[in-house]
């Protein structure tokens, strides 16, 4: 079965510092990948995606994703945090004819 | 602006009632998805539809039920709502069927089951 992988179930890090939220897929075919943003209380609202142009993304809030088809991975990247940041991530990729698959999540945490 | 709107914020619902959850979309998008979500589940996806009057169940469709009578509207139904229903539900819907663009969201329905 197709699968989406989010490695870090929670991430913590200080103010100013980078961020690495990793993502691996599983995929027979060039899949479209995604990053969504969960606010406490919110909605999801989308970072970034990939869809076969370039493989590095770039998306809202100074966010970047890699497409790295070699390692079927999809990490997100920021190079400072703002505690503005804190909040649920997820990772998810389309599966032809159905629906998006989604990660567990991984919840970012910033300290000042 | 586009939207994906849920019509209730919060419901507190017995045991056993049933329940209707409504969502509409303004974006004329053919396809539209329920997902529920749970700590450290992520997010399921219960039933999608691609059209009008057509439905397809997701991964946990099991005490579900959906009807969508018009293209901008889907609902989502717990027949005899239980405990284990108590959740945060999502709608979303997408213009495409192969979800390359991804989805456009609604902020979310939290249902508690008492």
């Amino acid at each position: 079965a197709q699968s989406v992988t989010q490695l870090d179930s929670h991430v913590s890090v200080s103010e100013g510092t980078p961020v690495l939220l990793r993502c691996n897929y599983s995929s027979s075919y060039s899949p479209s990948l995604f990053w969504y943003v969960q606010h406490p209380n919110k909605g999801l609202q989308l970072l970034l995606k990939y869809t076969s142009a370039a493989t590095l993304v770039k998306g809202i809030n100074g966010f970047e994703a890699e497409f790295k088809k070699s390692e079927t991975s999809f990490h997100l990247t920021k190079p400072s945090a703002h505690m503005s940041d804190a909040a649920e991530y997820f990772c998810d990729k389309n599966q032809a004819g159905t629906a998006l698959i989604f990660g567990k999540g991984t919840t970012l945490s910033v300290s000042s | 602006d586009v939207k994906v709107t849920q019509s209730s914020r919060y419901l507190v619902k017995r045991t056993g009632e049933k329940v209707f959850l409504e969502c509409v979309q303004d974006m004329d998008h053919e396809n539209m998805f329920w997902y529920r979500q749970d700590p450290g589940l992520g997010l399921r996806l219960i039933y999608f539809s691609y059209d009008v009057k057509m439905k397809e169940k997701g991964d946990i469709p099991e005490g579900y039920s959906v009807s969508r009578e018009k293209k901008e509207r889907f609902s989502l139904i717990l027949e005899s709502a239980s405990t284990n229903q108590t959740s945060m539900y999502l709608c979303a819907s997408s213009s495409d069927r192969a979800v390359r663009y991804g989805y456009t969201f609604g902020s979310g329905t939290r249902l508690t089951v008492v």
